[in-house]
């Protein structure tokens, strides 16, 4: 079965700062990876996704991911934190098109002044 | 995009009593919708998958007669949380894919839930 490890329940960074959150994942078929990112009392919203073709995925807001087989994860990165940045961000993973979504535990990212 | 509509926003039902919550793709055919319980400051943890004509497959540990799902169109499934406690307070979100089509979920805007 398919799972997601997020390290780092919390994360900070200053404004104008690299953001990087982390996430493997486990899967015993080429996997559907996912980043959602959810506001206060709020549903998910996509922020990107990799199926196949380029590893190197563009999503949303200036976020990107990166698709690594070997390393079997899907890192989120962004080159500048603004503060509409901070929220709750889920790393999520699917084994195919109509396959079930299984989630992260998330990370709270923080954008310090 | 695609909208999925989730409603109520939010319900406050004495306990014992039971709650509809419905989740409805306005402007696409979701075959398969999924349904997420999501405590304070934690993850979303899949309850059950709701399909289309057929009966929902539950996760292990969710209690089938507790949360009922109905799923009678292709545009509508219900979660029915049934005699309710207050340890069933917490936010219930619903996600639809496009039947044959796309890889990504539309999520709901959750349902906040309190049981008193």
């Amino acid at each position: 079965a398919q799972s997601v490890t997020q390290l780092g329940s919390h994360v900070s960074v200053s404004e104008g700062a690299l953001v990087l959150l982390r996430c493997n994942y486990s899967s015993s078929v080429p996997p559907y990876l996912f980043w959602y990112v959810q506001y206060p009392n709020q549903g998910l919203q996509l922020l990107l996704k990799y199926t196949t073709g380029a590893t190197l995925v563009k999503g949303i807001n200036g976020f990107e991911a990166e698709f690594k087989k070997s390393e079997t994860s899907f890192h989120l990165t962004k080159p500048s934190a603004h503060m509409s940045d901070a929220a709750e961000y889920f790393c999520a993973v699917s084994e195919g098109r109509d396959d079930k979504i299984i989630f992260g535990k998330g990370t709270r990212l923080h954008i310090l002044p | 995009g695609a909208v999925v509509s989730q409603h109520p926003s939010r319900v406050i039902c004495k306990s014992g009593t039971s709650v509809k919550i419905e989740c409805r793709s306005l402007d696409f055919q979701a075959t398969t919708m999924f349904w997420y319980r999501q405590f304070p400051k934690q993850s979303l943890m899949l309850m059950a998958t709701s399909n289309e004509g057929s009966k929902a497959t539950y996760e292990q540990g969710v209690e089938k007669d507790k949360f009922l799902i109905n799923h009678a169109s292709l545009t509508l499934s219900t979660l029915t949380v049934t005699s309710a406690h207050p340890e069933d307070s917490s936010f219930y979100i619903c996600s639809a894919r496009r039947t044959g089509m796309n890889t990504e979920a539309f999520f709901g805007q959750g349902t906040r839930l309190t049981v008193v």
